[in-house]
């Protein structure tokens, strides 16, 4: 089936320090999402991108939908402690019944003040 | 407010007892679906439901059922047939199942723990 490629994995950086993360698949998505999810706490959506190429900001974070809609990334600038999470991408695909959803396996940040 | 909610926040059960997870949504939203997560992984897809009175399995439904007898409630209760059940459990909802801009929103989570 369908799979997303997160990395990294786990970052551990300085506050103030800029982060990158990406999602990549072998496959074709419509659509990505970005959620940020904290300890003991559900996802909340942070981004969502609809049109390959498009480039979308919510405050310090920055998402871009890859030109060939097989990646995404996420930017976060001058990262603050409140940042530390997982953050989680997910892509929808067209599948038997229609559009499906499915979610990387996460990036977990850790800010040091 | 507008939301989803899910009770109980932490859960505790015996081997052998079926448990059932309550999940609530205020948004109007047609879908409804339910996710496992085990420490350090991603989201597991369990059951999702695109409308009233119709469920689909997901990718590790076995040892799980669902119910869907209102639009804004999707319970998931946990067998003792399920092998492995302790688990942070997370409910979502979107507007409709089906369309490429179909934004899930997630509900706080539930932690069972299998004593």
């Amino acid at each position: 089936g369908q799979q997303l490629n997160q990395s990294p994995q786990s970052m551990f950086i300085q506050e103030g320090e800029d982060v990158s993360m990406n999602c990549t698949s072998s496959s074709i998505f419509n659509t990505w999402l970005w959620y940020k999810q904290e300890p003991g706490e559900g996802p909340v959506l942070l981004i969502a991108l609809y049109k390959a190429g498009e480039l979308t900001s919510n405050g310090r974070l920055t998402a871009q939908f890859g030109i060939t809609r097989k990646d995404s990334f996420l930017n976060i600038s001058a990262s603050i402690p409140s940042d530390v999470g997982i953050y989680f991408c997910a892509g929808q695909h067209l599948d038997t019944g229609g559009f499906k959803t499915i979610f990387g396996a996460g990036t977990r940040l850790f800010v040091k003040a | 407010d507008g939301g989803i909610t899910q009770s109980p926040k932490y859960l505790f059960r015996k081997e052998g007892q079926n448990v059932t997870l309550s999940c609530e949504q205020n948004l109007n939203h047609d879908a409804m679906y339910w996710y496992r997560q085990d420490p350090g992984q991603g989201l597991r897809l369990i059951y999702y439901s695109q409308i009233v009175n119709d469920f689909q399995k997901g990718d590790i439904a076995e040892g799980y059922s669902v119910s869907r007898e209102k639009k804004e409630s999707f319970p998931l209760t946990v067998t003792s047939a399920q092998k492995n059940p302790t688990a942070f459990y997370l409910c979502a909802s979107s507007i409709t199942s089906g369309s490429s801009t179909d934004t899930q929103y997630f509900g706080p989570g539930t932690r069972l723990t299998v004593l």
